[in-house]
């Protein structure tokens, strides 16, 4: 069975200073491998998505995730955080038609 | 364009009531999807309609929970009757059949239903 594993529940960076979300899965095939946020109030929105070729995905502002095989990983990044990245996180996998989702990782931006 | 919308965006009911909840995929979508995250756990598949017809509705809790794709076009997931552990957010999410966009899944704001 496929599933996902977020890191952190929490997760609290100052302004500026690098964002890392750590996202492990299991998986019998090669997944299709997702990263949605969450702002308040709002749907999930897309931030990137691995489904074949390079391993390092570039996403909406300025997120990237890479794709690591070996390590059953694809965690998310951001040089530098800005107060507008506080939300909710969350990773998923999509073995079939659905999508399998990590429990999500809140991330708080201090000024 | 729209993009998938919901409605409402948050109910409040009594244990034991009826609950009904609209979703409206993005035009021409015929996948259509609903999940449902529970207070601070992961969010977790219900069912998968292709067009009007149920794809996949192993994720659905049990059969006080019916939903419908009449026509193909929106979708309602009726909770009847409602108990407390129903409260959550339930999510619809719509994407293309086919093409090069057919794994993305575009989700909605969101219902939030409280059962009390």
């Amino acid at each position: 069975a496929q599933s996902v594993t977020q890191l952190g529940s929490h997760v609290s960076v100052s302004e500026g200073a690098l964002v890392l979300l750590r996202c492990n899965y299991s998986s019998s095939v090669p997944p299709y491998l997702f990263w949605y946020v969450q702002y308040p109030n709002q749907g999930l929105q897309l931030l990137l998505k691995y489904t074949t070729g390079a391993t390092l995905v570039k996403g909406i502002n300025g997120f990237e995730a890479e794709f690591k095989k070996s390590e059953t990983s694809f965690h998310l990044t951001k040089p530098s955080a800005h107060m507008s990245d506080a939300a909710e996180y969350f990773c998923a996998v999509r073995p079939s038609n659905d999508m399998r989702f990590g429990a999500g990782t809140r991330l708080t931006v201090k000024p | 364009e729209a993009g998938v919308t919901q409605f409402p965006s948050h109910s409040v009911i009594e244990k034991g009531q009826t609950v009904t909840l609209r979703c409206d995929p993005i035009s021409g979508h015929d996948n259509l999807y609903w999940y449902r995250r529970v207070m601070g756990k992961e969010i977790k598949f219900l069912l998968h309609f292709v067009k009007e017809s149920k794809q996949d509705e192993s994720g659905m809790p049990n059969n006080r929970f019916l939903a419908e794709r009449t026509g193909g076009t929106y979708s309602t997931l009726k909770v009847q009757p409602a108990e407390l552990e129903d409260s959550g957010v339930y999510f619809c999410a719509s994407s293309e059949l086919t093409g090069g966009s057919r794994n993305i899944q575009y989700f909605g704001a969101g219902t939030r239903l409280s059962v009390l």
